[in-house]
C-alpha cells in the first residue's frame, strides 16, 4: 500500500539553525512527493514538490530531493527563521495523481 | 486558502445533532477532496470526488458521514447524529493538474472547525 512516515515532533530550533525533517514513503508505482506547510491559524499550502526520482523541489529556502533508492524526501533548510514556525506535512500522490497520502505532520518552532 | 471557500469556519453543536459543512472550489475544478484533521493527528482522508461522482469514499469513518457534490462544483459533507469524537477541523481541497499527470496538487480551504459538546 501507500503510506508516508515522517519525523515526529515537536522540533524546536534557534534562529539560523539548520533544519532537517525526515520523511520516508511506501508506494506502488511512481508517486509524486510533496511538502505542505500549515502556518498558525492558516490552512495547508503547498511548499514544494517533486514528481520523479532525483528531482529536487525548492521554495522559500527549503529543499527536498526525491530519493527512490532510500524512498525518502527529507525537508531541509540551511538557516531557519522565526517565521518558519509551522507544521510541516510530507505527502505523496499515487494512482495517477488522484489519491494523496499525508504524514502526521511535524511541528516546528523557531525561537529568536 | 485562495480558491477554496469553506463554511462555516466554526461550528459548535450538541451531541446528536446533524451538521452540514460546505465547500466551494470556486473555479470548479474537477477533483475535490475532504480531509479531517484532529488535534494532534495528521490528515485523515475522507472522500474524493471526480466531477459529481465519488470514486473513493473509503475514508468516511461511519455511515453517519456522507458527502455529495452537485454541478461539479460545491460539495457538502454531512455528519448525522454527531458525536464528541467528530470534533475536528474538516478540510476541503481541490486538485489541480490533469488526472493522469502525476503532478496533481492540492489547494486547501481554511477549514471548518467542528466542536461537538
Amino acid at each position: 500500500g501507500n503510506s508516508v512516515t515522517q519525523m515526529e515532533g515537536p522540533v524546536t530550533l534557534s534562529e539560523e539553525a539548520f533544519l532537517t525533517i525526515n520523511c520516508t514513503y511506501t508506494a506502488t508505482g511512481y508517486p509524486s512527493l510533496f511538502w505542505y506547510v500549515q502556518y498558525p491559524g492558516e490552512g495547508l499550502q503547498l511548499l514544494l514538490k517533486a514528481t520523479k526520482a532525483d528531482d529536487k523541489g525548492s521554495n522559500k529556502g527549503f529543499e527536498a530531493t526525491y530519493r527512490k533508492e532510500t524512498t525518502s524526501f527529507h525537508l531541509e533548510k540551511g538557516s531557519v527563521q522565526v517565521s518558519d514556525s509551522a507544521v510541516y506535512f510530507c505527502a505523496l500522490s499515487a494512482n495517477s495523481g488522484n489519491q494523496f497520502y499525508f504524514g502526521t505532520g511535524t511541528s516546528l518552532t523557531v525561537i529568536p | 486558502g485562495a480558491g477554496v471557500s469553506q463554511s462555516p469556519s466554526n461550528k459548535v453543536t450538541e451531541k446528536g445533532k446533524d451538521v452540514e459543512l460546505r465547500c466551494d472550489p470556486i473555479s470548479g475544478h474537477t477533483a475535490l477532496y475532504w480531509y479531517r484533521q484532529s488535534l494532534g493527528q495528521g490528515l485523515e482522508f475522507l472522500i474524493y470526488f471526480q466531477g459529481n461522482s465519488a470514486p473513493d469514499k473509503s475514508g468516511l469513518p461511519s455511515d453517519r458521514f456522507s458527502a455529495e457534490r452537485t454541478g461539479g462544483s460545491v460539495s457538502t459533507l454531512t455528519i448525522q447524529r454527531t458525536q464528541q469524537e467528530d470534533s475536528a477541523v474538516y478540510l476541503c481541497a481541490r486538485g489541480t493538474g490533469g488526472p493522469f499527470s502525476g503532478a496533481n496538487v492540492l489547494t486547501f480551504g481554511a477549514g471548518s472547525r467542528l466542536t461537538v459538546l
